[in-house]
C-alpha cells in the first residue's frame, strides 16, 4: 500500500536561510510524487510534480526536490526563504489509481525576518 | 471568476441543521472531488465525479449527501452532522480522472464549517 511520511510538523527558518522539508513514501510500484502548498485562507496549489523523467524537479517560487528511489525520499527544498514561503506544505503519491493521492499530513513552514 | 470557487467561505451550524455546500469549476474540467481537511490529518478524499456520475464514495456517512447536476457544479448537503465534522471542505476539479497519467488537480479556498 502507499503512503507518505512528512517527518516535521513544523520547520522554522529565518529568512534568507535554506529551506528543507522532509518527505519519505512507501509505494508498491513506481509513484507520481507531488509537492503542494496552501497558504493561510487559500487553496491548494501544486508546486511541483515527479513523474518518473528526471529526478530533479524544479518548481514554481524557486522550490525543488529530488526523488531519490534508493532513500523512498521527496525532500522538498530551497536556497534562500522568503516571508512570503510561510504556508503549511503538502507531500503527495499517487496511488494505484491516478486519481486517488495519500496525502502528508503536512509541514507548517515558519519564516522568521 | 476564474479557476474553482466555494461558497459559502465559512458556515457555522447546529446538529439539526440542513446545509449545502456549493462548489463551482470555470476550466472546463470533467471530475471534481470533494474533500475533508482535518487539523492535523492528511486530505480525506470523499467523492469523486467523472462527468457527472459518481465514480467514488470513500465510506462516508450518509448524514454527507453529494449531487453533481453539472460538469461545472458540485455540491455537498449536509444534515444531522456531529461536532466532529467540524473541518475545512475542500472541492477541486481535474482535466479527467487520469489513467495511466496524473490530471493535476485544482483546488477551491475552501468552506470552514463549525459544527455547533
Amino acid at each position: 500500500a502507499q503512503s507518505v511520511t512528512q517527518l516535521d510538523s513544523h520547520v522554522s527558518v529565518s529568512e534568507g536561510t535554506p529551506v528543507l522539508l522532509r518527505c519519505n513514501y512507501s509505494s508498491s510500484y513506481s509513484p507520481s510524487l507531488f509537492w503542494y502548498v496552501q497558504h493561510p485562507n487559500k487553496g491548494l496549489q501544486l508546486l511541483l510534480k515527479y513523474t518518473s523523467a528526471a529526478t530533479l524537479v524544479k518548481g514554481i517560487n524557486g522550490f525543488e526536490a529530488e526523488f531519490k528511489k534508493s532513500e523512498t525520499s521527496f525532500h522538498l527544498t530551497k536556497p534562500s526563504a522568503h516571508m512570503s514561503d510561510a504556508a503549511e506544505y503538502f507531500c503527495v503519491v499517487t496511488s494505484y489509481s491516478n486519481y486517488q493521492l495519500i496525502w502528508g499530513a503536512g509541514t507548517k513552514l515558519i519564516i522568521k525576518p | 471568476e476564474t479557476g474553482v470557487t466555494q461558497t459559502p467561505r465559512h458556515l457555522v451550524m447546529g446538529m439539526t441543521n440542513k446545509k449545502s455546500l456549493k462548489c463551482e469549476q470555470h476550466l472546463g474540467h470533467n471530475a471534481m472531488y470533494w474533500y475533508k481537511q482535518s487539523a492535523k490529518k492528511p486530505l480525506e478524499l470523499m467523492f469523486v465525479y467523472s462527468l457527472e456520475e459518481r465514480v467514488e464514495n470513500n465510506s462516508v456517512p450518509s448524514r454527507f449527501s453529494p449531487e453533481c447536476p453539472n460538469s461545472s457544479h458540485l455540491f455537498l448537503h449536509l444534515h444531522t452532522l456531529q461536532p466532529e465534522d467540524s473541518a475545512l471542505y475542500l472541492c477541486a476539479s481535474s482535466q479527467d480522472m487520469g489513467g495511466i497519467s496524473y490530471n493535476e488537480q485544482f483546488f477551491g479556498p475552501g468552506t470552514r464549517l463549525t459544527v455547533l
